[in-house]
């Protein structure tokens, strides 16, 4: 069994570029969450797709968007990126929407620098 | 103020200790809890959930919820080197998937 995948590892942008972060859901999940965490912090709930649709979304302004495709894999891209955008960004997948908090699995992040 | 609470620490104990982790929370609406442990440079993993109040015990692991006082604790009894990792706790409504996190405690547990 395939665990959560997330790429790249690293990343290093400049103040007001855009970024593609991409994960891997676990093999049999269908749902796929996208969390931000600042150093220090817990993670904070960005937004959760299922079935390729947003099925909830955090309090993250517009420019923070996202894609889950037919393999249940998923891009979040950032817009205009902003100095307090420099986080761990984490994605984790559930085999069904809602509720089942308790099967969150977490890839390894992609951890962003902006400058 | 912060919906869930937790002392980032560091918390410092030697091998073999019990260790005691604890967050509070403000909101009596929230009815699941977890505790999730992160190495650096890792996601986090899941390792405990309990509903409502209780506790739930799993090897070294004991879990503790107190609703009446929102108060919720993680134990780690004849703890290793190998724990040493920072521990968050979480917890979210009913039906609600969107975990509410706590800070995370970086636990050392000294050889």
């Amino acid at each position: 069994e395939t665990g959560v995948t997330q790429s790249p590892t690293h990343l290093i942008k400049t103040r007001g570029q855009q970024v593609t972060l991409r994960c891997s859901s676990q093999s049999g999940h269908n749902t796929v969450s996208w969390y931000q965490q600042a150093l220090g912090q817990g993670p904070q709930f960005i937004f959760q797709y299922y079935r390729e649709e947003e099925n909830g979304r955090g309090n993250f302004p517009p420019r923070f968007s996202g894609l889950q495709f037919p393999n249940y894999s998923s891009e979040l891209n950032v817009n205009a990126l902003e100095l307090d955008d420099s986080a761990l960004y984490l994605c984790a997948s559930s085999p069904i929407a809602g509720g089942k908090y308790n099967e969150q699995f977490f890839g390894p992040g992609t951890r962003l620098t902006v400058l | 103020q912060k919906e869930v609470e937790q002392d980032p620490g560091p918390l410092s104990v030697p091998e073999g200790a019990i260790v005691s982790l604890n967050c509070t929370y403000s909101n009596s609406a929230f009815q699941y809890f977890m505790w999730y442990r992160q190495y650096s440079r890792k996601g986090p993993e899941l390792l405990m959930y309990t509903y409502s109040s209780g506790n739930k015990e799993d090897g070294r692991f004991t879990a503790q919820v107190d609703k009446s006082s929102k108060y919720i604790s993680l134990f780690i009894r004849d703890s290793q080197p190998s724990d040493s990792a920072t521990y968050l706790c979480a917890t979210t409504r009913d039906s609600n998937y969107q975990l509410i996190w706590g800070a995370g405690t970086k636990l050392i547990i000294k050889p």
